[in-house]
């Protein structure tokens, strides 16, 4: 079974600064997708990058990009520029089926 | 227009009683889903329904049951309310496809008090 970790439970981040949130997966399939989900107090459950584990290049959305490490099953994402909206807890996940306990990430003005 | 909508936002509601969410999504996707996110942050996968037949069904008490009456609706059903049910239970879709490489959209969850 596919599971997945985050070993910062908290993190926080200068406002303009950049800041990394680690993901470690365990799975025995060769073929999958990896997932970073922003949750805000707001509650709402937002998509903020995806990868593919097919693909070597790491994915980019804006001031979002990952670090995918396929033999190290390592998928962690760098903030850069923080912003107080980026406050939020992110959650890594392995396709639909597995997520991680989350990161709370606070920034500091 | 919201893309997916469960209601209600919030239940609170006595042990042993009967409670029903439901969601509906106007994206168009075949495949929809049930989590839960407990006290702790936690979420885990529930249910997942493709064009209305059920394809996962994690290790959850037969007291919850989903009906899925078209693929555009998933309700949730529990009978018989645990204090443990409390909970927020989110309400997700994907579009065609394998439902495990598909972004999930969410609906804004509803939380569930048990008292």
């Amino acid at each position: 079974a596919q599971t997945v970790t985050q070993s910062q439970p908290e993190m926080s981040v200068q406002e303009a600064e950049t800041v990394t949130l680690s993901c470690t997966y365990d799975t025995s399939e060769s073929d999958y997708y990896l997932f970073w989900y922003k949750q805000p107090p707001s509650r709402q459950m937002i998509l903020v990058i995806r990868q593919e584990a097919y693909k070597q290049q790491n994915a980019t959305e804006n001031r979002f990009s990952v670090n995918f490490q396929k033999a190290a099953k390592s998928f962690s994402l760098k903030i850069s520029d923080s912003q107080l909206g980026d406050a939020a807890m992110y959650f890594c996940a392995y396709g639909t089926l597995r997520f991680g306990a989350g990161t709370r990430l606070t920034v500091k003005p | 227009d919201t893309a997916v909508s469960q209601t209600p936002k919030y239940l609170v509601t006595q042990m042993g009683n009967d409670k029903s969410i439901k969601c509906e999504q106007n994206l168009g996707h075949d495949t929809m889903y049930w989590y839960k996110q407990d006290s702790k942050k936690f979420l885990k996968i529930m249910f997942s329904y493709n064009n209305k037949e059920l394809i996962i069904n994690e290790t959850v008490p037969n007291r919850f049951s989903p009906k899925s009456p078209d693929k555009a609706h998933l309700n949730l059903h529990i009978n018989s309310l645990e204090l443990g049910d409390s909970a927020v239970y989110f309400c997700a879709s994907s579009p065609v496809g394998s439902s495990y490489n598909s972004p999930l959209h969410f609906g804004n969850g509803t939380r569930l008090t048990v008292t």
